[in-house]
């Protein structure tokens, strides 16, 4: 079965520092692999997929994730945090079969001023 | 272009109730799908609706869910009766092809608080 782990619960950090949030990843056949955001009371907001060719992928607010075959990895990356930044990160992966997506458990990200 | 809409937002309601969720997906968008997030646990797939039909409902948790979405475009998720475990947030999502490489969009969630 398609499996995503994202290893930590909460990632903190300052301000202007850079952030990652860490996710590998478990599939048979091709990697699409996505990453979603929930800010506060808000829904799931989509940042960005990979589903072939360039391993580094850009997405919305200033978001990039870089995909590793290797390391069957799929981190997400913004060099520079922002406050805003602060919410809760899902990295996702569809079933092979179906389309049905399985997430992560979620990493709540904090960014201190 | 208008997102997926969910409504209520938040509902909370006795032990033994029914509620009933609605979905309004992107228009156009034939892939509608209910997830939910239960006591802050993972995200779970309940069921995925091609137009007006059931694609997959592997996971649905028990009868007491019943989901339905005629003339394939709004969809209601109905919980009777609800028990204190479906309390969580209801999420549906749309998505306008039937591929793997799909993005889904996801609307706002339904908080739901059964006491």
């Amino acid at each position: 079965a398609q499996s995503v782990a994202q290893p930590e619960d909460q990632v903190n950090v300052a301000e202007g520092n850079p952030l990652t949030v860490k996710c590998t990843y478990s599939v048979s056949g091709n990697p699409y692999l996505f990453w979603y955001v929930q800010y506060p009371n808000r829904g799931l907001q989509f940042l960005l997929k990979y589903i072939t060719g360039d391993n580094l992928v850009k997405g919305s607010y200033g978001f990039e994730a870089e995909f590793n075959k290797s390391q069957t990895s799929f981190h997400l990356k913004k060099p520079s945090a922002l406050v805003s930044d602060s919410a809760l990160y899902f990295c996702a992966v569809p079933s092979n079969n179906d389309y049905k997506l399985s997430f992560g458990a979620g990493t709540t990200v904090t960014v201190r001023a | 272009e208008a997102g997926v809409t969910q409504f209520p937002s938040h509902s909370v309601i006795e032990k033994g109730q029914t509620v009933t969720l609605r979905c309004d997906p992107i228009s156009g968008h034939d892939n509608l799908y209910w997830y939910r997030r239960v006591m802050g646990k993972e995200i779970k797939f309940l069921l995925h609706f091609v137009k007006e039909s059931k694609q997959d409902e592997s996971g649905m948790p028990n009868n007491r869910f019943l989901a339905e979405r005629t003339g394939g475009t709004y969809s209601t998720l109905k919980v009777q009766p609800a028990e204190l475990e479906d309390s969580g947030v209801y999420f549906c999502a749309s998505s306008q092809e039937g591929h793997l490489t799909d993005t889904q969009y996801f609307g706002p969630g339904t908080r739901l608080t059964v006491l």
